[in-house]
């Protein structure tokens, strides 16, 4: 129940497409979703996050759908550029702690 | 921007040996944590640490494992035997108010944790 289940494992994208990563959680109690951006030798950096009583939330060029009846959250990439190229992890949390999803490497080819 | 600081960025040690990871949270956070990400893997929850304790913990954080707040400023993470499997990468991480709100869980650059 504390699994969070994130796919695809790796995404390639054109240099302005949209980039779709998806996550699938299980506890209804966690009540915050975030989502971390690495880059290589980095630690994760927050991108954007989202409560569980709004449907979408947006941020220039990056969007958090949430679907709460269906327990599944998406992050999409507008415009997607080269320096997104990272990896991407979605998290659940309820209380700070954070439960990862299995993390999305992102690969946009100029 | 303030930042959470670690030291070593790589740390090598012998199977058995006790290793010290240090970090320095961001000044006016009061939660911390420990993460470890085996590579190719996912971030994993070790320990959070508020108030000088431990307010939870994963399997993961077994007796081999303490942490200690031994000054102000300073987040540490003992692993006191290592073992193979220990390899990973450690990142701490620091809160104001526990992730709850505007208030996101600030991750380190991690330390590399090699045992050989």
């Amino acid at each position: 129940q504390q699994q969070v289940k994130q796919s695809p494992q790796s995404l390639i994208v054109q240099k302005g497409g949209i980039s779709i990563i998806n996550c699938a959680y299980e506890n209804t109690a966690f009540d915050y979703f975030p989502w971390y951006q690495q880059f290589p030798g980095k630690g994760p950096a927050l991108l954007i996050a989202i409560r569980p009583d709004v449907s979408e939330k947006k941020e220039g060029r990056f969007t958090i759908s949430f679907n709460k009846s269906a327990k599944q959250f998406s992050l999409h990439i507008m415009d997607s550029q080269p320096g997104d190229s990272a990896t991407y992890f979605c998290a659940a949390s309820r209380g700070g702690k954070l439960i990862f999803g299995q993390g999305t490497e992102l690969s946009v080819k100029p | 921007e303030p930042e959470v600081t670690q030291t070593p960025s790589h740390q090598v040690t012998q199977m058995g040996q006790e290793v010290i990871l240090r970090c320095v949270p961001i000044s006016n956070h009061l939660y911390f944590y420990w993460y470890r990400q085996i590579l190719g893997q996912k971030v994993e929850f070790l320990v959070s640490f508020y108030n000088n304790e431990i307010s939870e913990k994963s399997e993961i954080f077994d007796d081999q494992f303490s942490v200690e707040r031994p000054d102000g400023s300073n987040f540490t993470l003992k692993i006191r035997s290592t073992k193979l499997e220990d390899s990973a990468m450690y990142f701490c991480a620091s809160s104001e108010m526990g992730g709850q709100g505007d208030s996101p869980l600030h991750f380190g650059n991690g330390t590399r944790l090699t045992v050989t």
